[in-house]
């Protein structure tokens, strides 16, 4: 399978505790994005990486969230201090860019439950 | 107010019937626009570009509207397969890169 691939695909937690999501993106994508999406809502932007450097991050994410993408391959997002309220589902996407025109491809996406 | 805005629906329809998709966005300074596809329990995947001249893909049509800042998706002759959560997406200019999306509008498509 050469798509985007996310593990763990549910993870279970009790709240405190960190956490950390692996992304594999499809090898030639130079960007990679991480999303997070709540029942009933739209997709919403946590972050991004152009090959290895961060290059934007969501006001909305507090300082307990943290993304690496260390050679410009894979990516990895932690969230410390679990909260109830960070339950949902984190999407990781890559694309090629190519001009305005950029296609992403997602994964699966790992489901966080913070009890 | 969002920065993109959709109605969530549901839309249900009859197999056959035409539907037709409206989003709003906020900043007019946006530069690119799209629609995904997201179905239940499943990732979203890129339906369409929008152009500004507007672009059709089989039974699915894009227009753009940059005086008004709305988008819309045009589906004819729905089939049942087309059940899904159809996503506004848009790329503000000086936003950086980041694709922006909105809620999703739900349509169901029935026998």
């Amino acid at each position: 399978d050469t798509g985007v691939s996310q593990d763990p695909r549910h993870k279970i937690t009790k709240r405190g505790q960190n956490v950390t999501f692996r992304c594999d993106p499809i090898s030639e994508h130079n960007r990679l994005y991480w999303y997070r999406q709540t029942l009933g809502q739209g997709p919403e932007f946590l972050t991004y990486f152009q090959n290895e450097a961060q290059l934007e991050k969501s006001r909305l994410l507090s300082d307990r969230f943290s993304a690496e993408r260390p050679k410009g391959s894979f990516s990895t997002l932690e969230i410390q201090r679990t909260e109830q309220g960070d339950s949902a589902m984190y999407l990781c996407a890559s694309s090629l860019v190519s001009g305005e025109n950029e296609k992403l491809f997602f994964g699966s996406g790992t489901q966080l439950s913070v009890l | 107010r969002k920065e993109v805005e959709q109605d969530p629906g549901p839309f249900n329809v009859p197999e056959g019937a035409t539907v037709a998709f409206n989003c709003t966005y906020s900043n007019s300074a946006s530069q690119s626009f799209f629609w995904y596809r997201q179905d239940c329990r499943k990732e979203p995947k890129l339906l369409m570009s929008v152009y500004s001249s507007g672009n059709e893909d089989g039974r699915f049509t894009a227009q753009l509207n940059r005086a008004s800042q709305y988008i819309s998706l045009l589906i004819r002759d729905s089939k049942l397969s087309d059940s899904a959560t159809y996503l506004c997406v848009v790329r503000f200019t000086g936003g950086g890169n980041k694709l922006t999306f909105g809620t999703g509008t739900q349509l169901k498509v029935e026998l």
